[in-house]
């Protein structure tokens, strides 16, 4: 079946713009997780959705973060009053429930802020 | 913050030799995984070892884990051009969620 997908691949922003991005679990997972990997670094976890809740949202840098997910299935991440250090690889994945130990993971949005 | 910890940060090697690469990491874990990342996107996830086991092997891939040491070992036998990418080592702890070391970049020349 469809892994998991993200949209946009690419997204460039001046400074200041708020942007939003999208993730789209395999249908039937549960779980999603949000991550951000800066340039030539590890991931970074950002959030953790089980079903629309957020029992986890300690890695969210800011307030000017934030992510909801609607129907159990597609998510999103917005990021308000983009800054330049928030240029990063924004990586989402998703387990089914009761597999939360094997994530997999969307090719990322790729967010440059100039 | 980080948990695991990857050794050596970059690794080149020729093809058919082995790649070894190490993750060491600081709390206690349920289980830890290796990833692997290839041109800076999406992750595949290659293995799982749960902290009850030693060793486990998939194909050319044997991982190790010691957990009186906290830390494990990836062994890539027999490397081909297409393992060329970075591998990162992943913990996860009662609540399921990883975390990831910094990563080996792994070169495999013909």
């Amino acid at each position: 079946g469809a892994g998991v997908s993200q949209s946009p691949s690419n997204k460039v922003t001046e400074k200041g713009k708020d942007v939003e991005l999208r993730c789209d679990p395999i249908s039937g997972h549960t779980a999603l997780y949000w991550y951000r990997q800066s340039l030539g670094q590890g991931l970074e976890f950002l959030i953790y959705f089980q079903g629309n809740s957020a029992p986890d949202k300690s890695g969210l840098p800011s307030d000017r973060f934030s992510a909801e997910r609607t129907g159990g299935s597609v998510s999103t991440l917005t990021i308000q009053r983009t800054q330049q250090e928030d240029s990063a690889v924004y990586l989402c994945a998703s387990t089914r429930w009761g597999h939360q130990e094997t994530q997999y993971f969307g090719p990322g949005t790729r967010l440059l802020v100039l | 913050s980080q948990q695991g910890e990857e050794d050596p940060q970059a690794l080149s090697i020729q093809e058919g030799e082995n790649a070894t690469m190490n993750c060491s990491y600081k709390t206690s874990i349920n289980n830890l995984q290796w990833y692997r990342q290839n041109s800076g996107r999406g992750l595949v996830h290659l293995i799982l070892i749960r902290s009850n086991e030693r060793e486990k092997h998939s194909g050319r891939l044997r991982v190790t884990l010691d957990t009186s040491k906290k830390s494990s070992s990836l062994l890539i036998t027999a490397s081909r051009a297409a393992d060329t990418a970075s591998y990162f080592c992943a913990t996860v702890s009662n609540d399921y969620k990883l975390s990831f070391g910094a990563g080996t970049t792994v070169t495999v020349r013909a």
